[in-house]
């Protein structure tokens, strides 16, 4: 069956440098893959997609990439702040038609001042 | 528009009681989903939706969990009977197909607990 592995361990981060966060699979080919910010006590919120045939997404500070081939992505948010601190999960798509998914089991980030 | 609406936002009941949840998706998205959190198993899919109509019920975990829609804005899902192992935080998500970029829009979440 498909499985989705991010870093089980929370990143601890200074702020200003840039945070790096990774999410694996395997048994499965994504058409397409999603990253969400989940703060305590809240629902999860979307970031970014980025689809199979991109290797490289970007958003204000935030950036995806996405190595079929490695089955990796690498969620990166450069210059950190304190506010960026929360679990970030990413999410495969399960079946398009839909938009069902499957989500990671998230890595909590700290950033500290 | 005010988002994914849920309610109640704190359940707490006694083992082998009736619980109900409820769901407002966002007005348009056609496509409803039902998710449970816990630390141990982390964000799983129970069941979803597509104009109304279950498309895939196979997270669900036992006969004691149903979920409807009986219309575009509106789903529930009842456990029956509640056990304690059924404590987590509910959380229902809804979304527009066919449609970019795909992402899902969550409620805030229904935490139960079962005593």
């Amino acid at each position: 069956s498909q499985k989705i592995e991010q870093n089980s361990e929370a990143l601890n981060i200074q702020e200003g440098k840039t945070a790096t966060l990774t999410c694996n699979y395997t048994n499965y080919s994504p058409a397409y893959l999603q990253w969400y910010r989940q703060d305590p006590g809240r629902g999860p919120v979307f970031l970014l997609l980025i689809r199979e045939n991109e290797k490289e997404k970007r958003k204000e500070r935030l950036k995806v990439t996405f190595d079929t081939t490695l089955k990796q992505s690498l969620f990166h948010i450069t210059a950190s702040q304190p506010a960026d601190s929360a679990t970030y999960l990413c999410a495969l798509d399960w079946d398009g038609g839909y938009n069902k998914l499957i989500f990671g089991a998230g890595t909590r980030l700290a950033v500290h001042p | 528009d005010a988002g994914v609406i849920q309610s109640p936002r704190h359940e707490v009941t006694e083992m082998g009681q009736e619980v109900t949840l409820r769901c407002k998706p966002i007005s348009g998205h056609n496509s409803l989903f039902w998710y449970r959190q816990t630390m141990m198993r982390g964000l799983e899919l129970l069941i979803y939706f597509n104009n109304n109509v279950p498309i895939d019920d196979s997270g669900m975990p036992e006969d004691r969990f149903s979920a409807k829609m009986p219309n575009a804005s509106f789903s529930t899902l009842k456990i029956q009977p509640s056990e304690p192992r059924d404590s987590a935080v509910y959380f229902c998500a809804s979304s527009l197909v066919p449609s970019q970029p795909g992402e899902q829009f969550f409620g805030p979440g229904t935490r139960l607990t079962v005593l």
